[in-house]
Order: C-alpha cells, then sequence, then structure tokens
C-alpha cells in the first residue's frame, strides 16, 4: 500500500512568486492535513480538507491556500512568497473518524530567496 | 487551546540502555496522542497512536502510555540502539478538531 506521496521534494522560489505544492494521500483516506515546519516554530498546523471542504483552518495569512479534489489529492499553494515562507511542508493523511491515525508525506523542502 | 511541551529537549545515551520521553498537554479532553519519529530533514513517521479508552500501546521495543487525568504520555524506548537517533514528536488533536497540536520535540542521540 503506497505511503503518502508529496511532489516536488525540494523547491527554490523568488520573493514574491507563488508556489503550489502537491499532496497524494494513502488510497482511501479522505482528509489530508498540512503543516509547516520550521526551526523557530516547529510543526504547526496549516489546513484540513475532508470530502473538498476545507473543515480546519489555522492561524495563517490569506496568502495560504489549499483545495482537495474527488480523488482526495489536495494542494496547498503559497502567494507573494516570503522569505519566511521558507520551511519544510509537510501533508498528512488519515482515514475518517476522529481517532484514526495519522500518516506523513516525506515533505516538500520550499526555500525562497 | 491545546498545547503540548516535551521534556527533555535532548538527550544523549549509550547503546543498551532503556530510555523514557515525556509529553505534556493541556487539553484533557484529548481523545489520542500520537508518537512520531522525524530523522533529520525526512518527514514524519507514526510509530504509536493511544486513544483515550486506553493506558498503553505497544510496538516492538517502543511502548507509550497516556494518563489523561495528569495530562501526559511517555514514550518508552528499550535496549535503545543507534537507530533509534532521531528527533520524537508527540502531538494531540485540539479543541475536538483533527488538527494535531505538537511538541517541540525530543532529539535523541544513542552513541554507540
Amino acid at each position: 500500500k503506497a505511503g503518502v506521496t508529496q511532489t516536488p521534494r525540494y523547491l527554490i522560489k523568488t520573493r514574491g512568486q507563488q508556489v503550489t505544492l502537491s499532496c497524494s494521500p494513502i488510497s482511501g483516506h479522505r482528509s489530508v492535513s498540512w503543516y509547516q515546519q520550521t526551526p523557530g516554530q516547529g510543526l504547526q498546523f496549516l489546513f484540513e480538507y475532508f470530502s473538498e471542504t476545507q473543515r480546519n483552518k489555522g492561524n495563517f495569512p490569506g496568502r495560504f491556500s489549499g483545495r482537495q479534489f474527488s480523488n482526495s489529492r489536495s494542494e496547498m499553494n503559497v502567494s507573494t512568497l516570503e522569505l519566511g515562507d521558507s520551511a519544510l511542508y509537510l501533508c498528512a493523511s488519515s482515514s475518517p473518524g476522529g481517532g484514526a491515525e495519522a500518516f506523513f508525506g516525506q515533505g516538500t523542502r520550499l526555500t525562497v530567496v | 487551546k491545546q498545547e503540548v511541551t516535551q521534556i527533555p529537549a535532548a538527550l544523549s545515551v549509550p547503546e543498551g540502555e532503556n530510555l523514557v520521553l515525556n509529553c505534556s498537554f493541556t487539553d484533557s479532553a484529548i481523545y489520542n496522542l500520537q508518537w512520531f519519529r522525524q530523522d533529520p530533514g525526512k518527514g514524519l513517521t507514526s510509530l504509536l497512536l493511544i486513544q483515550s479508552s486506553q493506558r498503553e500501546q505497544t510496538s516492538g521495543r517502543l511502548n507509550a502510555s497516556l494518563d489523561k487525568s495528569s495530562g501526559r504520555s511517555t514514550l518508552y524506548i528499550a535496549a535503545s540502539q543507534p537507530g533509534d537517533s532521531a528527533t520524537y514528536l508527540c502531538a494531540g488533536p485540539s479543541g475536538g478538531r483533527r488538527a494535531l497540536t505538537f511538541g517541540s520535540g525530543t532529539r535523541l542521540q544513542v552513541q554507540p
């Protein structure tokens, strides 16, 4: 059974640009969550999607957005990139149900220069 | 709002030692807690998930406990090996939502 797949693994972007990251969850998982990991702030929740609807959102500016498709694949977009957006972006998938285990992908390392 | 704290921040032990990593949380209504391992520059690997109805969960040399009344969870690693060197993170849902709140992690180094 394939795990959570995130693409691309590495990205280098310039300030002011926008970027789109992709996440394919484990087959059968309909919940996808996104997290940002930085040395200073640790792991922080961005948002969660379930059945193509955003269910929860963390405390991030509107430049961070996401969506989920009918096949449960999810994308997150960051517009007008800032140096501080440099981070490891992690995606997690889980099956429906509040007590479900979260499985993470390998992440996308975004560097903004 | 859930807050998660992990102690110690870093730990270095000789191979073969048994060790305990600590995690404390503020929201006692937590319905599960999950322990992860992260190798440098990599994603998170799920180690153990403990539901609120359980007190312990075991996988190989790992044992995790959950005490909701005291707001604590511990991860016990038996007979540590150099391959156990990594950062260990605990996380729990916040306010009944599925969003996870993470501790800052314990960086473990097992010396051969």
